[in-house]
């Protein structure tokens, strides 16, 4: 079964600095994979999205991902956060329009 | 175009009520799935309607069920309530169902408190 993992819980970044969010994920074929943002209370939001083909892909909001066959791995960076991108992110693979998602990474930001 | 909405925004219930949720997809999709989202078990899947048949359906108890209407729109429905219930209930429509490649697009949730 497909499974993906976010190995960090909790992230602290001081607005401006450059954001990297951890991704992992278990899947026996060519995996299609997606980033959302939640916001408190609110729903999910798609960043950005993995099909096939470049493997560097760009989302909304100055977010961009990176796939990794060999690492098994999908990365979300930013190079310059704002206050604003203060939420929770989630990765997810789909395997016949069910989202599987990780446990998701709090960013916190400072001023 | 409207995106995902999902009534009522909060509900609160009592332990062994019933309750129902909707969700109504963006216009012309045909599949939408609802997941459950907690701080201990985070978001799970629950089950997928795409023109009126259930499509797939995740590791929940036989009193979580759902439907879909001949306009797409989907209702949930929770029998019996437990206090393990309480949850954000989120819904997602696509275009079409068991493609990998389309996106889901969500609604801003139910918000469930069973006391």
């Amino acid at each position: 079964a497909q499974s993906v993992t976010q190995p960090d819980i909790h992230i602290t970044v001081s607005e401006g600095a450059s954001l990297e969010l951890r991704c992992n994920y278990s899947y026996g074929a060519t995996p299609y994979l997606f980033w959302y943002v939640q916001s408190p209370g609110q729903g999910l939001q798609l960043l950005l999205k993995y099909f096939s083909g470049d493997t560097l892909v760009q989302g909304i909001k100055g977010f961009e991902a990176e796939f990794k066959r060999s690492q098994s791995s999908f990365n979300l960076r930013k190079p310059s956060v704002h206050w604003s991108d203060a939420a929770e992110y989630f990765c997810a693979v789909v395997d016949a329009s069910k989202l599987t998602f990780g446990t998701g990474t709090r960013l916190q930001v400072t001023l | 175009k409207a995106g995902v909405t999902q009534t009522p925004r909060y509900l609160i219930k009592t332990r062994g009520q019933q309750v129902t949720l909707s969700c109504s997809p963006i216009s012309g999709h045909r599949s939408v799935s609802w997941y459950q989202q907690t701080p201990g078990q985070g978001l799970q899947f629950l089950f997928e309607y795409f023109s009126e048949t259930q499509r797939n359906k995740g590791n929940f108890p036989g009193r979580f069920s759902g439907r879909q209407f001949s306009n797409s729109r989907s209702e949930m429905n929770v029998s019996t309530l437990e206090l393990g219930d309480s949850a954000l209930y989120l819904c997602a429509s696509s275009l079409i169902s068991g493609a990998r490649n389309t996106e889901a697009f969500f609604g801003q949730g139910t918000r469930l408190t069973v006391v």
